[in-house]
């Protein structure tokens, strides 16, 4: 059953608490993103990686860090130096990058809150 | 930097109708246009997937065209059901970047 697991749901983190979220694709998809949904707002880009060991900056990468070790996982972690970090978190992949027939997958999202 | 905007932000319908919802983004050098729906406290799942060649795309009961030239889709519900209920966002495919709009949120009322 091919898909993305993102754990965990919800999470809750205390001011200057670093916190990681699980991302795992088992499509064998290349590049995978995340993103970060707050309520009347679109998805806005965290950190994308398109192949093992090589990750970029999206439009909000500040305060946020990634590591690819793998070409199945891509965890996020949110530091302390995220002044705002209650959101909800979507993990996503794509099979490969620059084709004109190319789906996003996503995960079903990790709650954030910040107590 | 490619901007998507999605009008109206929300819309309730009675059940039966047909609807359409609006997409417009500002760049229009694209790979494609993609339509997603997202369930409350869910990820998104994709629905019709547009290549900057083509015009239209249908699934089912839904219909998705694409103008490049004007920077415009529309997403075409025929004989709308509760169960249609979701917010409903586009992306703008550019590379290997996706630039997604804020969403339309449908409730279909039975």
């Amino acid at each position: 059953d091919g898909g993305i697991t993102q754990s965990p749901k919800y999470l809750f983190r205390k001011e200057g608490q670093n916190v990681t979220l699980s991302c795992e694709q088992n499509l064998n998809h290349d590049a995978m993103y995340w993103y970060r949904q707050d309520p009347g707002q679109g998805l806005r880009l965290i950190y994308y990686s398109q192949i093992v060991n090589d990750f970029q900056k999206g439009d909000i990468a500040e305060g946020y860090s990634v590591s690819r070790e793998k070409k199945e996982s891509f965890p996020l972690t949110v530091t302390s130096a995220q002044k705002n970090p209650t959101a909800f978190y979507l993990c996503a992949s794509t099979a490969e990058t620059g084709k004109v027939a190319v789906t996003q997958y996503f995960g079903p999202g990790t709650r954030l809150t910040v107590l | 930097k490619q901007e998507v905007t999605q009008i109206p932000a929300a819309l309730s319908v009675p059940e039966g109708e047909n609807l359409v919802l609006n997409c417009s983004f500002t760049d229009s050098a694209i790979y494609n246009l993609q339509w997603f729906r997202q369930d409350p406290g869910k990820g998104l799942t994709s629905l019709l997937l547009i290549q900057s060649s083509q015009r239209e795309q249908t699934s089912g009961r839904l219909n998705a065209s694409l103008d490049k030239s004007s920077g415009r889709s529309t997403l075409y519900i025929a004989a709308s059901q509760p169960g249609d209920s979701a917010t409903y966002l586009c992306a703008a495919v550019t590379g290997n970047q996706f630039y997604f709009g804020t969403g339309t949120s449908l409730t279909v009322i039975p």
